[in-house]
């Protein structure tokens, strides 16, 4: 499977628990990005990586959140003390940083969370 | 104003009809541009790219910049129920490349 890979799919968890979501990059793409979505909403950035440094932070991105890329590979993004309103698809894409202008992010099939 | 806007939607057209989407964004020194499909529970795929000003074509689908307008549109020809689907806009500048999505305009092709 040559494309961006997350886990898992579907999450559901009681408020307050703590979460932890997986996402698989394309081999060899160095940057990696996470967005939530919600109902009726385009996806919205939360952070993103090159290599293993972590560049940007949404201000979306509370305290109670937190992504790593150990190593530059695959990245997990952390959610602790979750709350109703975390409850989104969360999307990881994958990009090879190339000549300016052509940044092409291709995303994974998402991972659920759904927040009781 | 939001920085990415779209057509509220939804846009329906009959099958073999071209489809048109427009979108609007705010930030002008945005420098890259792009439209991606969204099948309901899934998530986004690429259907083109647009760097400069102008149309650029890929099958049924044409892409149109100007950047002086700020204004980025998809035209799907030939428009097929499996076209079917949310179009998002996203745009992104600088060298962080981070997209800003707008909303979305769901498509509604008609058999």
């Amino acid at each position: 499977d040559t494309g961006v890979s997350q886990d898992p799919r579907h999450k559901i968890t009681k408020r307050g628990q703590n979460v932890t979501f997986r996402c698989d990059p394309i081999s060899e793409h160095n940057r990696l990005y996470w967005y939530r979505q919600t109902l009726g909403q385009g996806p919205e950035f939360l952070t993103y990586f090159q290599n293993e440094a972590q560049l940007e932070k949404s201000r979306l991105l509370s305290d109670r959140f937190s992504a790593e890329r150990p190593k530059g590979s695959f990245s997990t993004l952390e959610i602790q003390r979750t709350e109703q309103g975390d409850s989104a698809m969360y999307l990881c894409a994958s990009s090879l940083r190339e000549g300016q202008g052509t940044n092409i992010q291709y995303f994974g099939a998402g991972t659920r969370l759904s927040v009781l | 104003q939001k920085e990415v806007e779209q057509n509220s939607g939804p846009l329906s057209v009959p099958e073999g009809a071209i489809a048109s989407l427009n979108c609007t964004y705010s930030d002008r020194v945005s420098q890259s541009f792009f439209w991606y499909r969204q099948y309901s529970g899934k998530s986004p795929e690429l259907i083109m790219s647009i760097y400069s000003n102008g149309d650029k074509e890929d099958g049924r689908f044409t892409a149109q910049l100007n950047k002086a307008s700020q204004y980025v549109s998809l035209l799907i020809r030939d428009s097929q129920p499996s076209d079917s689907a949310t179009y998002l806009c996203a745009v992104a500048r600088g060298s962080n490349y981070k997209l800003t999505f707008g909303k979305g305009t769901l498509l509604t092709v008609n058999p």
